[in-house]
């Protein structure tokens, strides 16, 4: 069966320090791999994605995320967090043959502080 | 981008009574739509996977008989949470992969709050 574990429930940091959120997953097919946004009372937004090809994938805003097949692992990173990264961060894995099911992680709250 | 509405956006509803979420595509088709609920500070449970033309496929423990499911046309899904109690209360999200079932990119509503008194 298919899983995804985000091992830090939160995160606090100070502003402008680099942060990274880990996600990790199991798995016995190919995997497609989704970085995930949430504010408080809205929806989900897309942050970030792996589908195939580079390995390294990055978003608009500074995020990135590496797929390392090896240690079933899908890392989020940021280099300089801004007050406005503040959210709920999911990780999310869906897999081959699995007709577009998404599995969540539980989720890792961000916290910048001043 | 995708969009993917739902409506309404929040409900209150007395225990007992039933209600009915929407979820719209507006700018593409979707054979295929998915129903979540997400408890307060908690991740999405996947609770069905919405078919055009054919029965919900529910995951397990859901039950199908209070969570009904209707994939009216290929850009509408409806939810209805059927005698409702205090514990249905939520946060429902819908979600839509855009281009198929080969597509695995999805793009998801905004939510819907549910409270039941």
């Amino acid at each position: 069966a298919q899983s995804v574990t985000q091992l830090d429930s939160q995160v606090p940091v100070f502003e402008e320090a680099p942060v990274e959120l880990r996600c990790n997953y199991s798995s016995s097919v190919s995997v497609y791999l989704f970085w995930y946004v949430q504010y408080p009372n809205q929806g989900l937004q897309l942050l970030l994605k792996y589908l195939s090809g580079s390995t390294l994938v990055e978003s608009i805003n500074g995020f990135e995320a590496e797929f390392n097949k090896s240690q079933t692992s899908f890392h989020l990173r940021k280099p300089s967090v801004h007050i406005s990264d503040t959210a709920e961060y999911f990780c999310a894995v869906s897999f081959s043959g699995g007709y577009n099911k998404l599995i969540f992680g539980a989720g890792t709250r961000l916290a910048v502080h001043p | 981008g995708a969009v993917v509405s739902q409506h309404p956006s929040w409900v209150i509803c007395k225990s007992g009574t039933s209600v009915k979420i929407e979820c719209r595509s507006l700018d593409f088709q979707a054979t295929t739509m998915f129903w979540y609920r997400q408890f307060p500070k908690q991740s999405l449970m996947l609770m069905a996977t919405s078919n055009e033309g054919s029965k919900a496929t529910y995951e397990q423990g859901v039950e199908k008989d209070k969570f009904l499911i209707n994939h009216a046309s290929l850009t509408l899904s409806t939810l209805t949470v059927t005698s409702a109690h205090p514990e249905d209360s939520s946060f429902y999200i819908c979600s839509a992969p855009r281009g198929g079932t080969g597509s695995y990119e999805q793009y998801f509503g905004p939510g819907t709050r549910l409270t039941v008194t």
